[in-house]
């Protein structure tokens, strides 16, 4: 079945550690996405990547990094800096980044850092 | 900061009834606007994207409506079933194709059997 896979599906880290949230899909989409949500808010992008090798800064990406180095995977990592990392994390992708093609998002992960 | 209202923020209604609920949104450099499905402990699903004014989609009992002179959409449930229960998410994006999507806080929906 194509689609997004997200692992682990609950996340738990003491805080001042790095971790790292696994995102892959098997669409053959260019276009990969990291959102965050917290209670009463609508998704927050943190990152996103239009081709290998390539990210680009979202709205809220301190604290965050990520890397596209095949097209098929999209792992970002919450670092340390990150000041109130605990969070829900989906990962999403579409055929190209533009904004007349849908996005396809993953289950998600739950972080909880404390 | 773009501000993308949604409304009303949950709504309960009966199997049967008929619902509809809103997205608020600048019409400036408006694009596109995305509406989203989203069932508890499931993922996101596109129901819609929407990019003239006057557009109407529809998906079997669901539809939507575009304005994009007065920034708003209008999202449609017809004959409302307990699988419809979901939060329903709308997002817009502006600038270009290449902007990012800003998503609403989302419209809860509960649909009694």
């Amino acid at each position: 079945d194509g689609g997004i896979t997200q692992s682990p599906k609950y996340l738990f880290r003491k805080e001042g550690q790095n971790v790292t949230l696994s995102c892959e899909q098997n669409l053959n989409h260019d276009a990969m996405y990291w959102y965050r949500q917290d209670p009463g808010q609508g998704l927050r992008l943190i990152y996103y990547s239009q081709i290998v090798n390539d990210f680009q800064k979202g709205d809220i990406a301190e604290g965050y990094s990520v890397s596209r180095e095949k097209k098929e995977s999209f792992p970002l990592t919450v670092t340390s800096a990150q000041k109130n990392p605990t969070a829900f994390y989906l990962c999403a992708s579409s055929p190209q980044r533009t904004g007349s093609y849908e996005q396809y998002f993953g289950p998600g992960t739950r972080l909880t850092v404390t | 900061i773009l501000n993308v209202e949604q409304s009303p923020q949950s709504l309960h209604v009966q199997e049967g009834d008929s619902t509809n609920f809103t997205c608020s949104f600048p019409s400036s450099n408006f694009y596109a606007l995305h509406w989203y499905r989203w069932e508890t402990a499931k993922s996101p699903e596109a129901l819609f994207v929407m990019t003239l004014n006057g557009d109407e989609k529809k998906k079997g009992r669901i539809s939507a409506t575009l304005n994009t002179k007065e920034g708003y959409s209008y999202l449609y449930i017809k004959g409302s079933q307990p699988e419809d229960s979901a939060t329903y998410l709308c997002a817009p994006n502006y600038g270009g194709s290449q902007g990012n999507l800003i998503f609403g806080k989302g419209t809860k929906l509960s649909v009694k059997p």
